[in-house]
């Protein structure tokens, strides 16, 4: 079975650029989220997706940030303008059900962002 | 509020000693307990869960895991390291909509 994949893995920018992520799940999972993992921290949620709905986007900052799911498989992870604090890498997980507490998460590689 | 705790943020070992690394939590209702390897340039992989039942868990490569409701603890181990085990390990708990993760601990093999 494939794995989630992710695309670009690594990308630069320079500040108040634009930058986008994709984010392909395992094929037949409902539910679909992107972390936020910056040097030194443990992943922190920015959006969940069931199928192509927004369960908790609380900590996405919508003033720069965006995020859809088309047609409730692929995702896309936008920011626009970047800042130096958005330097992190940007995990997508998928899984099966639902949104329960148990359900396992799977990961992609993530994508590497560096804003200079 | 819920947490969880790596107190550890580097640890270092020699080949075939045994691990421990330690994970602490904070969570109202009951616990679902995950601990995830990331290795360098890769993404989460997980080693194991618990969700009920037998207090130690059994993962893949190896380690496992003991809940210890009693200490707020789920602390991963391995009898015998190997040097492909070097990579930062998370322990995190399963929260409504979202896995809340500790800082990691960072685990160097040495030869």
């Amino acid at each position: 079975e494939a794995g989630v994949a992710q695309s670009p893995r690594y990308k630069i920018i320079e500040k108040r650029q634009s930058v986008a992520f994709w984010c392909n799940p395992i094929s037949g999972h409902a539910t679909l989220y992107w972390y936020q993992q910056i040097l030194g921290q443990g992943p922190k949620l920015l959006i969940q997706f069931q199928n192509n709905g927004v369960v908790d986007d609380s900590q996405l900052p919508k003033d720069r940030f965006s995020a859809e799911r088309l047609k409730g498989v692929d995702s896309t992870l936008k920011i626009q303008p970047a800042k130096l604090e958005d330097s992190a890498v940007y995990l997508c997980a998928s899984s099966l059900l639902i949104g329960t507490r148990a359900d396992t998460q799977y990961f992609g590689p993530g994508t590497r962002l560096t804003v200079l | 509020a819920q947490s969880v705790t790596q107190p550890d943020i580097h640890i270092t070992v020699s080949e075939g000693a045994s691990l421990e690394l330690r994970c602490n939590y904070s969570y109202g209702a009951t616990p679902y307990l995950f601990w995830y390897v990331q290795s360098p340039g890769q993404g989460l992989q997980l080693l194991l869960k618990y969700f009920s039942g037998d207090t130690l868990v059994q993962g893949i490569k190896g380690f496992e895991a003991e809940f210890k409701r009693s200490q707020s603890s789920f602390n991963l181990r391995k009898p015998s390291v190997h040097w492909s085990d070097a990579a930062e390990y998370f322990c995190a708990v399963g929260a409504t909509n979202k896995l809340i993760f500790g800082t990691g601990t960072l685990l160097a093999v040495q030869p």
